[in-house]
């Protein structure tokens, strides 16, 4: 069955460093997202992403933050200057239509 | 502002038992409402329902969905061990996003 995937699984990085999350969404999907989840808190959504532009962001979703598609397959997350509240579990789903399906995220840890 | 609220948040029931768990929602131009099963990581998709008083169906999980109210609830009959997760409600709005309530945290005791 075909599943979003993601890379890294854990990522612990130093406060302003900048990070590339991956993902690779399930190929026939047009629509896709980052959403992310702090620790004992709510899934909160970040970005969503169609036809090679973005659809919509959160107010999470500031300058520090950027999408691509650079391949066809790949979706990336950047995040240019981290800071220590930006560590959460992050989560990319992709979607054909309203069902979304969430890859297994990547924990990043900013120390 | 868009907002989904489930209760419990926590339950804590015995191998057997069944339970419902309840999601109500406001969200402007309401889509379609979605449940997920989260146990160590990833939100698992179970259902997404669209039209209301339709049941959706999956083994001993079912839930339904009530526009009017608003609200869903799933139901889990006899409940496994293997059915501890968090439980998630999420509200599809109008601009595809999903909009997650705070979770149930479901317990199964053996």
């Amino acid at each position: 069955e075909p599943e979003v995937t993601q890379t890294p699984s854990h990522q612990v990085t130093q406060m302003g460093q900048e990070v590339i999350l991956r993902c690779v969404p399930i190929s026939n999907h047009l629509y896709f997202y980052w959403y992310r989840q702090i620790l004992g808190q709510k899934v909160e959504f970040l970005v969503s992403f169609y036809n090679n532009e973005i659809s919509e962001k959160s107010e999470i979703f500031d300058d520090q933050f950027s999408v691509e598609r650079p391949d066809g397959s790949n979706f990336t997350l950047k995040i240019r200057s981290t800071k220590l509240e930006d560590s959460a579990m992050y989560f990319c789903a992709s979607s054909f239509d309203y069902e979304q399906y969430f890859g297994p995220g990547t924990r990043l840890t900013v120390t | 502002e868009d907002k989904v609220v489930q209760s419990p948040l926590s339950l804590v029931v015995h191998e057997g038992d069944t339970v419902t768990l309840n999601c109500s929602y406001e969200v402007t131009n309401f889509r379609s409402l979605l449940w997920y099963k989260q146990e160590k990581k990833a939100p698992t998709f179970l259902f997404m329902l669209t039209s209301s008083g339709i049941e959706k169906k999956s083994g001993r999980l079912s839930s339904i969905l009530d526009k009017k109210e608003p609200f869903s609830i799933l139901n889990i009959t006899a409940t496994q061990t293997g059915d501890s997760a968090i439980y998630l409600c999420a509200v599809v709005g109008n601009t595809g996003k999903l909009i997650f309530g705070q979770g149930t945290t479901l317990q199964v005791k053996p």
